[in-house]
């Protein structure tokens, strides 16, 4: 395992499309973070899992995201209704929490274009 | 919001030390440092965290303050590779919690 991997890299989309994203964690990390990041502006949260469970959103994850980690391996991030202030970096990240824990490894991020 | 300050941008000389500062001055007393940096159009990378010694690995130094309000990462003799904007965040460690990036501090390391 050589990190965590994220597909696609870049994605370009029509405004009003729906698009998903996957996030690999790395195999023996129970949490798995999405981020946001704009230009010129640093990594912003916008939810967490720990196992499967979604424990924290963001409120900058509007009704139009929604993410899932169906078996507490991999993870989905699908934006419904893209809009063209949904263009970004999304960045995942997976870290061990509990006993033995281990820091943060974030992923190389997909790149939304809204247009 | 960020719960520290970090300046906006720096340049270093390639061979010599990056000095980064970070500001972090309210800090509780189980919360660690922990510094990233992210080269352009890749994810954050992990370099070192502390909680109130000097740490040192391959990568960088780590000086935190007595009175752990501020902290220096060091790279000890900095390359063009270096080049990136670097993180500097408090959290508590092994809850795996989420990290609040702030700006952040751009290096240029030139030639």
């Amino acid at each position: 395992d050589t990190g965590v991997s994220q597909d696609p890299r870049h994605k370009i989309t029509k405004r009003g499309q729906n698009v998903t994203f996957r996030c690999d964690p790395i195999s023996e990390h129970n949490r798995l973070y999405w981020y946001r990041q704009t230009l010129g502006q640093g990594p912003e949260f916008l939810t967490y899992f720990q196992n499967e469970a979604q424990l924290e959103k963001s409120r900058l994850l509007s009704d139009r995201f929604s993410a899932e980690r169906p078996k507490g391996s991999f993870s989905t991030l699908e934006i419904q209704r893209t809009e063209q202030g949904d263009s970004a970096m999304y960045l995942c990240a997976s870290s061990l929490a509990g006993q033995g824990a281990s820091d943060c490894f974030f992923g190389q991020g997909t790149r939304l274009t809204v247009v | 919001d960020a719960k520290t300050t970090q300046p906006t941008s720096m340049d270093c000389a390639e061979g010599r030390a990056a000095n980064l500062p970070c500001n972090h001055s309210t800090i509780s007393g189980n919360e660690y440092v922990y510094w990233y940096r992210q080269i352009h159009s890749q994810g954050p990378q992990y370099i070192i965290h502390g909680l109130k010694n000097n740490e040192t690995n391959e990568m960088a130094s780590l000086i935190i303050t007595e009175d752990r309000k501020s902290s220096t990462l060091i790279l000890p003799h900095a390359t063009l590779r270096d080049t990136a904007v670097y993180y500097c965040i408090v959290t508590f460690r092994g809850q795996g919690g989420k990290l609040i990036f702030g700006q952040g501090t751009e290096l240029s390391v030139k030639p």
